[in-house]
């Protein structure tokens, strides 16, 4: 089945740490992208990839970094420097066209030990 | 910025009760999209819109895009238990590109 594959789904970091989230995606889109919900909040978008070796900061970047060596991957890093990374993280995909939907992952929740 | 309001923020109903809730907009969107997030999962895309006045149905959700082009309405018909969940709309910022602005969600809560 094509998808969005996230893992792992739950996550703990300890102070300090730096941990990466993986994001796969076999639907051959050319974009990609990570966003963070916070309990009862909506959907804030962190970095955007609109195609390979090139991604772009959305609104909430620091404390972030990303990489899109391939088509289908797009892992975010959540650095030391995020200092309150508990939150729902969700990746998404789409054609790269525009006024196409996104297509989701199925989060992954980070926890700070 | 864009800014998408959604109302209610959130809803108790009771089982095979319909449901309406919307998504406005201070500025006009040329594609609305409505997602539906079970807890602890991804938002799934329920219904996509992209012509003002265009109404659409998927099972018992029916969605429209609002003459206006600054709203869509979401209506679920006989609701089930199931329905639970967040349900939020989205729509291209600035009108263009691929890049989405969702609303804040309205949960719904069913009562079996």
């Amino acid at each position: 089945d094509g998808g969005i594959t996230q893992s792992p789904k739950y996550l703990f970091r300890k102070e300090g740490q730096n941990v990466t989230l993986s994001c796969e995606q076999n639907l051959n889109h050319d974009a990609m992208y990570w966003y963070r919900q916070d309990p009862g909040q909506g959907l804030r978008l962190i970095y955007y990839s609109q195609i390979v070796n090139d991604f772009q900061k959305g609104d909430i970047a620091e404390g972030y970094s990303v990489s899109r060596e391939k088509k289908e991957s797009f892992p975010l890093t959540v650095t030391s420097a995020q200092k309150n990374p508990t939150a729902f993280y969700l990746c998404a995909s789409s054609i790269g066209q525009s006024n196409q939907p996104q297509h989701f992952g199925d989060g992954t929740r980070l926890s700070i030990l | 910025g864009q800014q998408l309001n959604q109302s209610p923020q959130s809803m108790f109903i009771q089982e095979g009760e319909d449901v309406s809730m919307n998504c406005t907009s201070s500025s006009i969107f040329n594609t609305w999209l409505w997602y539906k997030q079970d807890p602890g999962e991804g938002p799934v895309l329920l219904i996509a819109l992209y012509k003002a006045g265009e109404l659409t149905s998927n099972g018992r959700l029916t969605a429209q895009f609002g003459i206006t082009r600054k709203d869509s309405f979401l209506n679920i018909s006989a609701s089930i238990p199931s329905d639970v969940g967040i349900y939020f709309c989205a729509g291209p910022r600035n009108n263009a590109g691929n890049m989405l602005t969702f609303g804040g969600g309205t949960r719904l809560m069913v009562k079996p």
